[in-house]
Order: C-alpha cells, then sequence, then structure tokens
C-alpha cells in the first residue's frame, strides 16, 4: 500500500548508544519530516527536507541529524542517544498539493532510552 | 509566537451524540488548516482539511469551522460513535505548506 513506512517500530537503547530510524515514502512527495512526541503532547518537528538534496532544523534539532538519501528515503540517527529523547518519533511527507493525501504521517517509532 | 492550543484535554460524550473539538490559534498569517486523527498506537490521520478563505467545510459526518476573527477552529463529528474515540489535533500552516504547527490534542471518548 501507498504511504510512509518507518522501521523500526520499537527500540531500546542505552544511554550513548547511536541509532538511525529510517524512513520511506512511496508517494513521489518533495518533502519529508521528522516529528518526535512525548506524553501528553502534540508533535513537535525536529527537521525537515523540503526537497532532494536539502535539510532544515525544525523546532528541536539539538542531538540529532538527518539524511535524505534520495527523493523517497529520509533518515534520523541519535549520535549519543540520551534519556530525554525516549519518545514516539513520526516521519512525515508532504507535496505541493493540499488535501487527503498532501501530508501523511507513517506509524511511528516507540523509542526508550535508559 | 506560533501557536495552536486546544480548550478541552478530555472530552467524553456518548454513542451518538453531536461532539465539537475546539482549537485556538495565534498566527494570523496561518492559511491551512488540518484535523487529524489519532489511534493508540499509530500516527496521525487526516481527517478534514480548510483554507483560510473559506469558514465551513463538510466531510462525511464531520463539519470543520473557522473564525478567522477570532483565531478559533472547531471539528464537529455526528452521531458519535465508539471508533471515533481517539486524540484529535489541529495543525496550522503558518506560511507555506511545509512547516505544520500542532496543537497539543484533544482525547474524545465515546461511551456505548
Amino acid at each position: 500500500n501507498a504511504g510512509v513506512t518507518q522501521t523500526p517500530k520499537f527500540q531500546v537503547l542505552k544511554t550513548g548508544q547511536s541509532m538511525t530510524l529510517q524512513c520511506a515514502q512511496d508517494m513521489n512527495h518533495n518533502s519529508m519530516y521528522w516529528y518526535r512526541q512525548d506524553p501528553g503532547m502534540g508533535l513537535r518537528l525536529i527537521y525537515y527536507s523540503a526537497s532532494e538534496g536539502t535539510t532544515d532544523k525544525g523546532e528541536v534539532p539539538n542531538g540529532y541529524n538527518v539524511s535524505r538519501l534520495n527523493k523517497r528515503e529520509f533518515s534520523l540517527r541519535l549520535e549519543s542517544a540520551a534519556p530525554s529523547q525516549t519518545s514516539v518519533y513520526f516521519c512525515a511527507s508532504s507535496s505541493r498539493d493540499r488535501g487527503q493525501d498532501g501530508y501523511t504521517f507513517g506509524s511511528g517509532t516507540r523509542l526508550t532510552v535508559v | 509566537g506560533e501557536n495552536v492550543g486546544l480548550h478541552l484535554p478530555t472530552l467524553s460524550v456518548q454513542e451518538g451524540d453531536n461532539s465539537i473539538i475546539n482549537c485556538a490559534y495565534s498566527n494570523s498569517a496561518s492559511d491551512y488548516f488540518i484535523w487529524y486523527k489519532q489511534e493508540s498506537g499509530k500516527g496521525p490521520q487526516f481527517i478534514i482539511d480548510i483554507r483560510s478563505n473559506m469558514d465551513k467545510r463538510q466531510g462525511q459526518r464531520v463539519t470543520v469551522l473557522l473564525n478567522k476573527t477570532v483565531k478559533h477552529l472547531s471539528l464537529q463529528i455526528a452521531a458519535t460513535q465508539p471508533g471515533d474515540s481517539a486524540v484529535y489535533f489541529c495543525a496550522e500552516s503558518p506560511g507555506g505548506f511545509q512547516k505544520l504547527v500542532f496543537g497539543t490534542g484533544t482525547r474524545l471518548l465515546v461511551s456505548p
């Protein structure tokens, strides 16, 4: 099915470990995003990529890096995980067209840092 | 600064009732708004959107109202069903589709 695919779905890290969250979309969208969602809060933008080859910081970029590997894939890397990065991470993609298929989210990665 | 907030963190209704979820936004430059539904363990799911040149838009059992004068957005769900139980988020696009700003969410609980 068309959409945004995130891997892994769950991950437990020890403080200081590194990992990369993967995201891929098959809707030919130009823009891709990484959000984090903490309990009782809305989604906060970490980084985004307006188009292939560009990335920009969002609201909460500290402790993260991103790579727009190609038009389909946008990865999020934690170089040295901290307990404060325990959260649910959502990837999204968008086209210039608004509407139901204009801005689509993946199902999330639940990350726990101990 | 940009802020999208909700008046009620939790809304409890009976099955069959109509539900109204409210959202306030602060950026008068926002020209596009979306309501999302998020079920437990899932990503946000698009419900309905509205552009700033409209004040009302209807979908299947849902209606979004936009009052730009007071920067207020609402989502009305008709004949609420247990399957509507979820957290609902409003999001605004403050200039350019690419940067959505989300509110904190309202949890809707529907009792049979």
